[in-house]
C-alpha cells in the first residue's frame, strides 16, 4: 500500500518551453502533497507544500510563478515548470501524506532536463 | 534551528559489518525521526522512524537509537550488505508544521 507514482520518469525539454509533471497517489488519498527538488549529490529540498482544494505554500526562495502547483483533486498534484531555463535541471520529487500520520509516501521521481 | 545535522559524508563498510550514521537537531519542537534509503535515480523510501518517547526500535536489521537529552539520533545497520550500498537520510518533522527537514545524506558503500 501507499504507493505514489510520477510521471512522466525523465523529461528534456527546450529552454523557455513549460513541462508538466504529475504527481498521483495510487491507493490512499492524499490531503497534503509535497514537491522537492533534488540536485546531484545533495539533500532534499523542499519546494511547496500543497493541500487538496488550496492554493500551495511556497518555501522561501521559490518562485511560484514559475513553478505552478496545483492539488486539485485527493489522488493527485502537478508542477508545472514554466519558462524552463537550464538551470531548473534537476530531480524533482514529490511526495504525499493521508494528514493521518506523520508518514510521508515518496514518489519515483521526474529527472528533467532542459536543454 | 531548523537544521539536521548528519555524518559522515560517505562511509565505507566490509560486508557483515555494522554501518552507522548520526544525525544531531536543535529544534526541540521535532518529534518524529524517519529514515530513508535512496538509491540512484529513485526517490527515497522510509526504512524506520521513532518518536521521541523511546530510546530504540528495531526492524530487522536496521535499528534507530535516539538519545533526546542529546538531541542526537542514528541508525545502525547489521550485518550490512552490498545491497544496502545507496544514500542515507535522516529527517525531523514536528507536527504542526507538517514538514519534513532532511539532513545532507549518507553515501554509504559496502563492500563484498
Amino acid at each position: 500500500g501507499a504507493v505514489v507514482s510520477q510521471h512522466p520518469s525523465w523529461v528534456i525539454c527546450k529552454s523557455g518551453t513549460s513541462v508538466k509533471i504529475e504527481c498521483r497517489s495510487l491507493d490512499f488519498q492524499a490531503t497534503t502533497m509535497f514537491w522537492y527538488r533534488q540536485f546531484p549529490k545533495q539533500s532534499l529540498m523542499l519546494m511547496a507544500t500543497s493541500n487538496e482544494g488550496s492554493k500551495a505554500t511556497y518555501e522561501q526562495g521559490v518562485e511560484k510563478d514559475k513553478f505552478l502547483i496545483n492539488h486539485a483533486s485527493l489522488t493527485l498534484s502537478t508542477l508545472t515548470v514554466t519558462s524552463a531555463h537550464p538551470e531548473d535541471s534537476s530531480f524533482y520529487i514529490c511526495s504525499a501524506s493521508t494528514g493521518w500520520s506523520y508518514e510521508q509516501y515518496f514518489g519515483p521521481g521526474t529527472r528533467l532536463t532542459v536543454t | 534551528q531548523q537544521q539536521v545535522k548528519q555524518s559522515p559524508q560517505s562511509l565505507i563498510v566490509q560486508k557483515g559489518g555494522i554501518s552507522i550514521i548520526n544525525c544531531a537537531y536543535e529544534n526541540t519542537a521535532f518529534d518524529y525521526f524517519p529514515w530513508y534509503q535512496q538509491f540512484p535515480g529513485k526517490g527515497p523510501a522510509l526504512l524506520i522512524a521513532i518518536r521521541p518517547d523511546v530510546s530504540e526500535k528495531k526492524e530487522g536489521r536496521f535499528t534507530i537509537s535516539f538519545n533526546k537529552s542529546a538531541k542526537q539520533f542514528s541508525l545502525h545497520i547489521m550485518d550490512s550488505q552490498p545491497g544496502d550500498s545507496a544514500t542515507y537520510f535522516c529527517a525531523a518533522e514536528s507536527g504542526g508544521a507538517q514538514k519534513l527537514v532532511f539532513g545532507q545524506g549518507t553515501r554509504l558503500t559496502i563492500n563484498p
